[in-house]
């Protein structure tokens, strides 16, 4: 597609279990970002991928959270063991990263933990 | 203390207006980012700054490095500009930091 695909755009899934949300970047960008952004709050910087590089997890809230990117495209998220402070809309963008080129962002994953 | 600093923090103004949004950093960076949100939730990149002055219709953005500040300008405003601004930063060390944002309403 033209634009970076996000899925699921809505879960709701049970404190404890653990969920997975993907992101589809625009084909040929090198730079994968994820964020969230919770009710009422800002945006909140959790990981980056650029190309073959080790990602910076400097924005991890903590170990239940990874992410992986396989072949240098699709990445996906994956909360274990839910809580409740999970819940909020998770984003993922991405650039070209050369030149001055901004981000494209998804329209997000909105994650509700009950 | 936050590492980027927006404001105001909200602004409503009349249709036609000239709006100013303010940003200013505390750290090195190595490109500025203006974000738009809209209402429903979607966010659109503005701008990306490394120096200087870009222009993309009726929005301006400036950074001026030495004094680690930037400005969002929003010629004749106009209802559906109305949504919230971010300012974001990008450090040398690769970290992102984000302003809490401007909330903007312009009034027809």
């Amino acid at each position: 597609g033209a634009g970076v695909s996000q899925s699921p755009s809505n879960k709701v899934t049970e404190k404890g279990k653990d969920v997975e949300l993907r992101c589809d970047p625009i084909s040929g960008h090198t730079a994968l970002y994820w964020y969230r952004q919770s009710l009422g709050q800002g945006l909140e910087f959790l990981i980056y991928f650029q190309g073959n590089s080790a990602p910076d997890k400097s924005g991890l809230p903590s170990d239940r959270f990874s992410a992986e990117r396989t072949g240098g495209s699709v990445s996906t998220l994956t909360i274990q063991r839910t809580q409740q402070e999970d819940s909020a809309v998770y984003l993922c963008a991405s650039s070209p990263d050369r030149g001055n080129y901004g981000y494209t962002f998804g329209s997000g994953t909105r994650l509700t933990v009950v | 203390k936050n590492e980027v600093e927006q404001s105001p923090q909200n602004l409503t103004a009349q249709e036609g207006e000239f709006i100013t949004i303010n940003c200013s950093y505390s750290v090195g960076i190595s490109a500025l980012h203006w974000l738009q949100q809209h209402p429903g939730g979607g966010i659109v990149s503005l701008f990306m700054l490394s120096s200087g002055k870009k222009k993309h219709g009726r929005l301006i953005a400036t950074i001026n490095i030495q004094e680690k500040h930037s400005s969002l300008h929003i010629t004749a405003s106009h209802p559906r500009d109305s949504a919230v601004y971010i300012c974001a930063v990008r450090s040398w060390g690769n970290q992102f930091y984000f302003g809490t944002g401007t909330s903007l309403t312009v009034i027809p």
